[in-house]
């Protein structure tokens, strides 16, 4: 099986700029999760998404947004990006969603933003 | 969520155990402990989880403590790929449908040749 695909790997953006990234969960898999990890915060929750509804939102500002297609697929988007969004994201994806046995998450490489 | 405390930092020499420690004081009876690690560059990886009894699988042994308010993670022989940071994560049992995970600071093992 396939594991769970982000693209792109790595991307350079300015102040300003707005950045769209892509996340393939493993087939099967309907619930997806982003995190953003830096340095100084490590990893943080953003989002997660389940039948195309987010679920569970993070402490982010409105400038973070995701969504998440009929055939799991998500992306997320950062608008008008700012030196302290520069991070790894992180995707991951669960077979179900809030189970007993949940908390099994299958995370991707990430994506590496970073923003001059 | 509650809270755990895990050292910053380990090492542990190639071949032998690795146990890796983790203190959650205030962990209610509805929730499970989990342990991530996530080598340098890659994402988190799942290793384990239990409730209550001690858990083992193909990659570790998990053994919490009769009061549940610590438990250790351990890697029966650690080899220089096991070098990662590894969390320690409480949870509830459900979460209101939610699949969030609060992740620490983690312990840094690096195995030593």
């Amino acid at each position: 099986k396939a594991g769970v695909t982000q693209t792109p790997r790595y991307l350079i953006k300015t102040r300003g700029q707005q950045v769209t990234l892509s996340c393939s969960p493993i087939s099967g898999h309907r619930s997806v999760s982003w995190y953003q990890q830096t340095p100084g915060q490590g990893l943080q929750f953003l989002f997660e998404y389940f039948s195309e509804t987010q679920r569970n939102k993070g402490n982010f500002p409105g400038r973070f947004s995701g969504r998440q297609f009929s055939n799991s697929r998500s992306e997320m988007n950062v608008s008008t990006l700012e030196l302290g969004d520069s991070a790894l994201y992180l995707c991951a994806s669960s077979p179900r969603q809030g189970a007993a046995r949940g908390g099994e998450l299958f995370f991707g490489e990430g994506s590496r933003l970073t923003v001059l | 969520d509650a809270k755990t405390t895990q050292p910053p930092s380990m090492d542990c020499a190639e071949g032998r155990a690795a146990n890796l420690p983790c203190n959650h004081s205030t962990i209610s009876g509805n929730e499970y402990v989990y342990w991530y690690r996530q080598i340098h560059s890659q994402g988190p990886q799942y290793i384990i989880h239990g409730l209550k009894n001690n858990e083992t699988n193909e990659m570790a042994s998990l053994i919490i403590t009769e009061d549940r308010k610590s438990s250790t993670l351990i890697l029966p022989h650690a080899t220089l790929r096991d070098t990662a940071v590894y969390y320690c994560i409480v949870r509830p049992v459900t979460q209101g449908g939610s699949e969030k995970l609060v992740f620490g600071k983690g312990t840094k093992l690096t195995v030593n040749p």
